[in-house]
């Protein structure tokens, strides 16, 4: 049981837009915590995609973008390309602030 | 460019131990917080252990007392013993530098490959 709560699975078709919703507690994302995002394929280590909420590290497309308000967040994105079909997991603080939650993962499958 | 190369997992019976290490390049190492992560089979990620600059050490609950983060500065590497290993601690074991000054806004920017732990007998 992840502290974050991710959907386990989403689907969208070429072009479409989807959201990846996050969902914590006061103990992090409701206590101010930022929320940040990776991206994940099959064997390979994760890559970092959005951090402080909604920024993007240089190159990563601004298809992608992420927003947070209350104690959830979300990850959107736009234009959905068949190389996005990956997993995809939320990260922020846990309630000591010197460590760090992650959600359990949702998978993107682009039909 | 970062680069993160970690090494010393493997296979090892209930109750053992195991150092992995990870050899840092492509940023001044001292500067940065560094974190283990780790990835059971088929399952989500989970943070491990964080360790500042100075050495300053924080863990995951369910290991604390059975492994401990350490740095070589000057060696630009990054350790974790693992000891009194359980099935559960089996995962790919990821190194990652982590960014961001301010308490409780912290990210992972850099990772490595990962390092496989299998604790089975």
């Amino acid at each position: 049981q992840s502290v974050l709560t991710q959907p386990p699975s989403v689907s969208g078709a070429p072009g479409q837009r989807v959201t990846i919703s996050c969902t914590g507690s006061s103990s992090n994302i409701g206590a101010g915590c930022d929320v940040h995002w990776y991206q994940q394929f099959p064997g390979t280590a994760p890559k970092l995609l959005i951090y402080g909420n909604s920024n993007r590290p240089s190159g990563v497309p601004d298809r992608f973008s992420g927003s947070k308000s209350g104690t959830s967040a979300s990850l959107a994105i736009s234009g959905l390309q068949a190389e996005d079909e990956a997993d995809y997991y939320c990260q922020s603080c846990d309630s000591s602030l010197s460590g760090s939650v992650f959600g359990g993962g949702t998978k993107l499958t682009v039909l | 460019e970062v680069q993160l190369v970690e090494s010393g997992g493997g296979l090892v019976q209930p109750g053992g131990s195991l150092r992995l290490s990870c050899a840092a390049s492509g940023f001044t190492f001292s500067s940065y917080w560094m974190s283990w992560v780790r990835q059971a089979p088929g399952k989500g990620l989970e943070w491990v252990a964080n360790i500042k600059q100075d050495g300053s050490e924080y863990y995951v609950d369910s290991v604390k007392g059975r492994f401990t983060i350490s740095r070589d500065n000057a060696k630009n590497s990054l350790h974790l013993q693992l000891n009194s290993l359980r099935a559960e601690d089996t995962a790919v074991y990821y190194c990652a530098r982590r960014r961001g000054a301010v308490a409780g806004n912290n990210w992972f920017d850099s990772w490595g490959q990962g390092t496989l732990v299998t604790v089975s007998a």
